[in-house]
């Protein structure tokens, strides 16, 4: 069974500082997608980026970027130069090959102190 | 493009009673998906729809129905509202390609209180 963990329920930092948010999955298939999805105060869910599980390239988009390793089941989120706008919970989740749907990890609570 | 839409934003519902949440989506996809999130939880699929027509269970399904009529409206019914069914529901809808493995999309949420 597939099976996501984010260990980390709160953080809060400082503007300006750097941030890793840590996700852990668990998935018997060779084929899977991992996702990162931001929930801000407003409550929507934003999409943040889809990796599969063939690709362990490092991804960075401005000021994201996203660890991806095979070795340990994880899939960790770093934010640089974190921003108040950048508090929010952030989700991470799974999809197998087979499955119908996405697991999501319980979030992780960022709270960004101006 | 208005992406996903969900209808009501927010309800209060007594004990017993019955509502059906909206979803609508525009951009054509077939894959559509209902979620409920509980406080300081994950969300936890309900039931989803692969197409027209054509729908199935998930994690979550008891006490609730859907139905597909259409490829743009995936409504979620619940019936006898209980306690336990307070919650935020998410709709959310993917393209045909890869299906579930494809990016979801999600609407806005309705917050449902069941007092």
């Amino acid at each position: 069974a597939q099976k996501v963990t984010q260990a980390q329920t709160e953080i809060s930092v400082v503007e300006k500082e750097d941030v890793t948010l840590d996700c852990v999955y668990e998935t018997r298939d060779t084929t899977y997608y991992l996702f990162w999805y931001k929930q801000p105060p407003s409550g929507e869910l934003v999409f943040l980026i889809r990796r599969n599980s063939f690709d362990e390239q490092n991804e960075i988009s401005g000021r994201y970027s996203w660890n991806f390793q095979k070795s340990t089941s994880s899939f960790n989120f770093t934010i640089t130069a974190s921003q108040v706008v950048d508090s929010a919970v952030y989700f991470c989740a799974l999809v197998e090959g087979g499955a119908d749907g996405l697991t999501f990890g319980k979030g992780t609570h960022l709270i960004i102190q101006p | 493009n208005a992406g996903v839409t969900q209808t009501p934003k927010f309800r209060i519902l007594k004990i017993g009673q019955s509502m059906t949440l909206q979803c609508t989506q525009d951009m054509n996809h077939n894959y559509m998906y209902w979620y409920r999130q509980d406080p300081g939880m994950g969300l936890k699929l309900i039931y989803y729809s692969v197409g027209a027509g054509i729908t199935d269970k998930g994690e979550v399904p008891n006490g609730y129905n859907v139905s597909r009529s259409t490829t743009e409206d995936f409504p979620l019914r619940l019936e006898l509202a209980a306690p336990s069914q307070t919650s935020v529901y998410f709709c959310a809808s993917s393209p045909i390609a890869g299906g579930p493995l494809e990016t979801q999309y999600f609407g806005p949420g309705t917050r449902l209180l069941v007092l």
